[in-house]
């Protein structure tokens, strides 16, 4: 199992750029999570998709970050237009119905840094 | 509405010692309850998991977990630090009835002394 794969995993851009996360989730999985890991905030839940349909939004910060999940292997996280205080790890997880017990999986992350 | 409060940020043992991380939930229905660990530079992973089985739980890399629910506590140990064990821990929780959606506490950074 190749584990929950992110793209790219640093990403350094100047403000005003746009940026694509990508993820891959588990296969099989049917929930997917993106998350922000910041000193000042810790780890913070941004959206979650169930049969990639978006369930809570309420994380994401503002208008500037939208995420979608066009099929079950595949989802992205963009933000337009980037800011400095954008500047953190984002994480991707998937989890499945079939676990009962909603352990999440994990990839490895995305180091964004916003000139 | 569920949190997780973890005493401490930061805890220092020395190699050998007893590790003890504390984690303290608030649910208005049973709970699972979990452990994360992260390694510097990668994603969180499960350390072990309190599924309403045994109180007791035991996990990877010889840590275990007590679920005591008169004190509301999950508190995470294992009898002997490893250098290795230095790491940063999550205790998290999610409420069965609300689905996959899971809280996070803000984290306890583990430092192992030579």
């Amino acid at each position: 199992d190749a584990g929950v794969i992110q793209s790219p995993r640093h990403e350094v851009t100047e403000m005003g750029q746009e940026v694509t996360l990508r993820c891959k989730p588990i296969s099989g999985h049917d929930y997917l999570f993106w998350y922000r890991q910041t000193m000042m905030r810790g780890l913070e839940l941004l959206i979650y998709f169930n049969n990639n349909v978006p369930i809570d939004d309420s994380g994401m910060p503002e208008d500037r970050f939208s995420a979608k999940m066009p099929n079950a292997s595949f989802s992205t996280l963009k933000i337009q237009p980037s800011e400095p205080r954008d500047s953190a790890v984002y994480f991707c997880a998937s989890s499945s119905t079939s676990l009962y017990s909603y352990e999440q999986y994990f990839g490895p992350g995305t180091r964004l840094t916003v000139t | 509405a569920q949190s997780v409060t973890q005493l401490g940020s930061h805890v220092s043992v020395s190699e050998g010692a007893l590790v003890l991380l504390r984690c303290n939930y608030s649910s208005s229905v049973p709970p699972y309850l979990f452990w994360y660990v992260q390694y510097p530079n990668q994603g969180l992973q499960l350390l072990l998991k309190y599924t309403s089985a045994a109180t007791l739980v035991k996990g990877i890399n010889g840590f275990e977990a007590e679920f005591k629910k008169s004190e509301t506590s999950f508190h995470l140990t294992k009898p002997s630090a490893h250098m290795s064990d230095a790491a940063e821990y999550f205790c998290a929780v999610s409420d069965r009835t609300g689905g996959f959606k899971t809280i996070f506490g803000a984290g306890t950074r583990l430092f192992v002394k030579a």
